[in-house]
C-alpha cells in the first residue's frame, strides 16, 4: 500500500491562528480524504479533496473553516482556519481508489490552547 | 439511527479467549465493508475487508450478512498484542459514482495476561 506521510504530526497553537496540515503520498492516488477524529470519537469525514478543482465538503464543514488544495495526485492541504479550543482533534488524510480500502497517515494532532 | 452501530466495550478478555464482535449499518445500498484496527494515539489500520462469502486471516474471521446488515468479527485465541479499538467501516454509494467510508464508534478490546 502507498506511503502516506503527514506533517506536522502535532502542534499546540493560539486560538484564532490557522495550520496547515500536509499529506505527501508516495505514488499517484486518485481519492485522497481529511478526517477529524476528536477525542473519544471515532472518524468523521471532513472532505474529499479533488485534483484541480475544489474539494467537497461534508455536512457541517465549510471550505472557509477548512480550506483544502490538492494541486496533484500526491499532495493535499488541509487548513483549519481561525482555531477555537473544539478545533483540538487529530486530523488525517487517506488514500484509496474507488472500490479500495482506505490507508491512513499518522495523523497530526493539534491542540488549540 | 447512527448508520454503523457498534458495541462500545470495552471487552477485557483473558489471553487465549475468543472474543466476537457485532456491527450493524442503516444504509442497505452499501457496497464494501470493513474491519480496521486503531491502537491508542495511532491511525488506523486495515484489519480485513469482509466479503459475503466470509472470510479468515489467521486468527481473524469476518462475516457478512447483507439481509440483516449485520457484520461480524471473530478473534480466536487473542494475544496481549490484539489490545486494540476495532472499527467497523462501510463503503457507501453516495451521489454519482462517489463513495465514502463510514466509519462505527469502535469496539475497545483488552487481553489480560
Amino acid at each position: 500500500s502507498a506511503v502516506i506521510s503527514q506533517k506536522p504530526s502535532r502542534d499546540i497553537c493560539q486560538r484564532g491562528t490557522s495550520l496547515t496540515i500536509q499529506c505527501q503520498v508516495d505514488s499517484q492516488v486518485t481519492m485522497m480524504f481529511w478526517y477529524r477524529q476528536q477525542p473519544g470519537q471515532s472518524l468523521t469525514l471532513i472532505a474529499t479533496a479533488n485534483q484541480g478543482s475544489e474539494a467537497t465538503y461534508e455536512s457541517g464543514f465549510v471550505i472557509d473553516k477548512f480550506p483544502i488544495s490538492r494541486p496533484n495526485l500526491t499532495f493535499s492541504t488541509l487548513t483549519v482556519s481561525n482555531m477555537s479550543p473544539e478545533d483540538s482533534s487529530i486530523y488525517l488524510c487517506s488514500v484509496g481508489d474507488r472500490d479500495q480500502p482506505q490507508h491512513f497517515g499518522d495523523g497530526t494532532r493539534l491542540s488549540i490552547l | 439511527r447512527k448508520e454503523v452501530e457498534q458495541d462500545p466495550g470495552p471487552f477485557n478478555v483473558p489471553e487465549g479467549a475468543t472474543v466476537a464482535f457485532n456491527c450493524t449499518y442503516s444504509n442497505s445500498a452499501s457496497q464494501s465493508f470493513f474491519w480496521y484496527r486503531q491502537d491508542c494515539r495511532k491511525e488506523p489500520k486495515l484489519l480485513m475487508s469482509v466479503y459475503s462469502s466470509g472470510n479468515e486471516d489467521g486468527r481473524f474471521t469476518a462475516q457478512l450478512n447483507r439481509a440483516s446488515q449485520y457484520i461480524s468479527l471473530l478473534i480466536r485465541d487473542s494475544k496481549l498484542s490484539d489490545s486494540a479499538t476495532y472499527l467497523c467501516v462501510v463503503n457507501m454509494r453516495t451521489s454519482g459514482s462517489a463513495r465514502q467510508l463510514t466509519f462505527g464508534s469502535g469496539t475497545q478490546l483488552t487481553v489480560l495476561p
